[in-house]
């Protein structure tokens, strides 16, 4: 079964701490989605990697094949990074492939 | 450049009625993707088109059905609609092949439907 994990499920930091969210797989993927959803429900797609590391900002996104995980990195946070963050693995089999997404990390930061 | 637009915004329907959702993507774009979200199984993937096909689908069951147009304009239907179908759905367009894609996905507001 084609699962995805994400920890922790609630993060609480102080503006200018780096932070660090996880994402892990059961089987081999094509592709790893990282998105944001703010309180008011918008959704912001932040990264897609198939491999190594992206950056954009103050945000990281890594991915380390081998091991099925990836991580999801803020450098000096501020309070406007508070929001869920979730990941979502590309499975394909067959014909077509499917995405399944993590429960999300509830992520606060406090000034 | 006008953003993802979704209609309606909300809508009430009873269990066994069927409803329709509509996916304007961002002009240009070829992919539109659509998602439910509920507060007890999070953010699941239905279906994903590009160029009129449908190139990925999730675990939902056949009442669930979407097809795209030649504009790029996409539609989802539910049929038979059970209460446990009260979501939020969501689409997303992107230039390229959506899910596989490394283009960036760009989120609708959702449709709120609610199932009496």
């Amino acid at each position: 079964k084609n699962e995805v994990e994400q920890s922790p499920q609630n993060l609480t930091a102080q503006e200018g701490e780096f932070i660090t969210i996880n994402c892990s797989y059961s089987v081999g993927i094509s592709a790893l989605h990282w998105l944001q959803q703010h309180p008011g429900g918008g959704i912001v797609s932040l990264f897609m990697l198939s491999s190594g590391k992206k950056k954009h900002g103050r945000l990281i996104a890594t991915i380390n094949i081998q091991e099925k995980h990836s991580s999801l990195h803020i450098t000096a946070s501020h309070p406007r990074d508070s929001a869920v963050y979730i990941c979502a693995a590309y499975f394909y089999g067959g014909s077509q492939g499917n995405l399944i997404f993590g429960k999300g990390t509830k992520l606060s930061v406090k000034p | 450049k006008a953003g993802v637009t979704q209609t309606p915004r909300y809508l009430i329907k009873t269990r066994g009625q069927q409803v329709t959702l509509s996916c304007s993507p961002i002009s240009g774009h070829r992919s539109v993707s659509w998602y439910q979200q509920t507060p007890g199984q999070g953010l699941q993937f239905l279906f994903e088109y590009f160029s009129e096909t449908q190139r990925n689908k999730g675990n939902f069951p056949g009442r669930f059905s979407g097809r795209q147009f030649s504009n790029s304009r996409s539609e989802m239907n539910v049929s038979t609609l059970e209460l446990g179908d009260s979501a939020l759905y969501l689409c997303a367009s992107s230039l390229g092949t959506g899910v596989t894609s490394t283009d960036t996905q760009y989120f609708g507001p959702g449709t709120r439907l609610t199932v009496l």
